[in-house]
Order: structure tokens, then sequence, then C-alpha cells
């Protein structure tokens, strides 16, 4: 199985200011015959289902504000949220679609600092 | 648009069978697409448990492979997870979800968008 790992854990970020959290793929998730990295992106607010943010690694799903936004290939990638607002307060997970079983990193807690 | 709701008992005795049913709808299921559920232990991470496409193929996590059995009725627009012998460790929120996208005329495992809002389910005698 692919392991994701997500860093930090857990983040506090100052309202305005950019959140950036990372996820480390174990093996890489590029898929060389399209050039697509096989990552997503979620949001989980309590009590909610998590949310879908970004696939393919960098395109952001319809609706979701242009302050999110994915980068990185291969094994490396990052979410960013260019300028935190009270209601990004969130769990907030990477997932592998490239090779089954899909997996998820452990999660990255962000908060208001 | 989209949407779906899970729907099953909310308490499950050990060593028994945890059954939960997903209805959809605004889509109908054999237009396309897999289906999957995703599970979540209280206050921890996600884990995919298995998708099946409208016809009935089917994807599971190995983890769970010889415990997990999911299956797709199309006249009700609704697929249904089986777990069975059932301890304490399967106590989590399960959600159902649109698993993947379709290009070409062929559907692919890949993101899951939408979920449903997700069903708490105790094991506890």
């Amino acid at each position: 199985d692919i392991v994701l790992t997500q860093s930090p854990d857990s983040l506090a970020v100052s309202l305005g200011e950019r959140a950036t959290i990372n996820c480390k793929s174990s093996q890489s998730v590029l898929y060389s015959s399209n050039n697509k990295n096989y990552l997503a992106w979620y949001q989980q607010k309590p009590g909610q289902p998590p949310k879908l943010l970004v696939y393919w690694a960098s395109t952001r799903e319809s609706g979701v504000p242009d302050r999110f936004s994915g980068s990185g290939s291969g094994t490396d990638f990052t979410l960013t949220i260019s300028s935190l607002q009270a209601e990004d307060v969130a769990v907030y997970y990477c997932q592998q679609y490239y090779s089954s079983p899909h997996t998820f990193g452990q999660g990255t807690k962000l908060e208001i600092k | 648009q989209v949407q779906l709701q899970e729907s099953g008992p909310g308490l499950v005795k050990p060593s028994e069978t945890l059954s939960l049913t997903c209805t959809v709808s605004g889509y109908s299921i054999r237009g396309g697409y897999y289906w999957g559920w995703i599970r979540q232990p209280p206050g921890k991470g996600l884990e995919w448990m298995g998708s099946i496409y409208h016809s009935g193929t089917t994807h599971y996590n190995p983890s769970l492979k010889s415990r997990v059995i999911i299956s797709v009725d199309t006249s009700k627009n609704q697929f249904s997870l089986n777990l069975s012998s059932v301890t304490a460790a399967d106590t989590a929120v399960y959600y159902c979800a649109r698993d993947g996208y379709c290009s070409g005329g062929i559907c692919y495992l890949a993101w899951f968008d939408p979920w449903g809002q997700g069903t708490l389910v105790t094991v506890s005698s």
C-alpha cells in the first residue's frame, strides 16, 4: 500500500496569513503516460463529511475558493491556503488514487492562532 | 445535484454483521461511476473500504477483504455494505461517496465526491 504522511499534524496560523500543509507519498503517484499526479485534497469540518478541494494534485474543484491551491509532483505535495479565513478551520487530508487500495494521509488539523 | 444518504442500524453486537445502505438521488447509478464506502473511527482518520461499479465489479481494501461485501441494486439506486464478524475496532462513522471519474465512456477509481453525511455505527454488546 502507498503510505501518505502529512506534516505537520497540527498547525496554527493567524487570520489572513498563509497556511501550508505537506503530504509525502511512500512512492511516486505520477503516472508517466499522462503526466498526471494521482492525488486529491479534502477539507473536513467537525461533524461534517470530507469535502473535495483539489484533484490531480492541482485542479481545484468547482466552487472551491481560489485561496486554496495544490502543488507538487511525484512524492511531495502541498496544499496552500493563501490567506486564512475563519471558516478554513478544519482537518485536511490528502488521498492517493494511483493504486489500490486508495489511501489517505493521517490528517492535519488547522487552527487559528 | 447528486446526493447520497446512508441508512442502517446504529448499534451492532460483536461478532455480528454490520449492514448499511446508501441511497443515491439526483443521478442514476446505471449512468456510471464507482460508488464507495469509507469509514472514520471516532477522532481518527479515513479508511477506504471498497467500491462498486453498477455492473457489480468490486474493488476492496485488502485489509478488510475477507470481511466486506459491497453490492448494488440499480433498481433502487442503492448500494450496500456488509461487514462481518465485527469488533469494537469497527466502531466508526461510515460514509458512502461517489468514487472517481468517467472519461471516454470508461470510469475509473479516483477521488471521492460527493459524500453522504455519514452514519455512526457502534459495536457493543
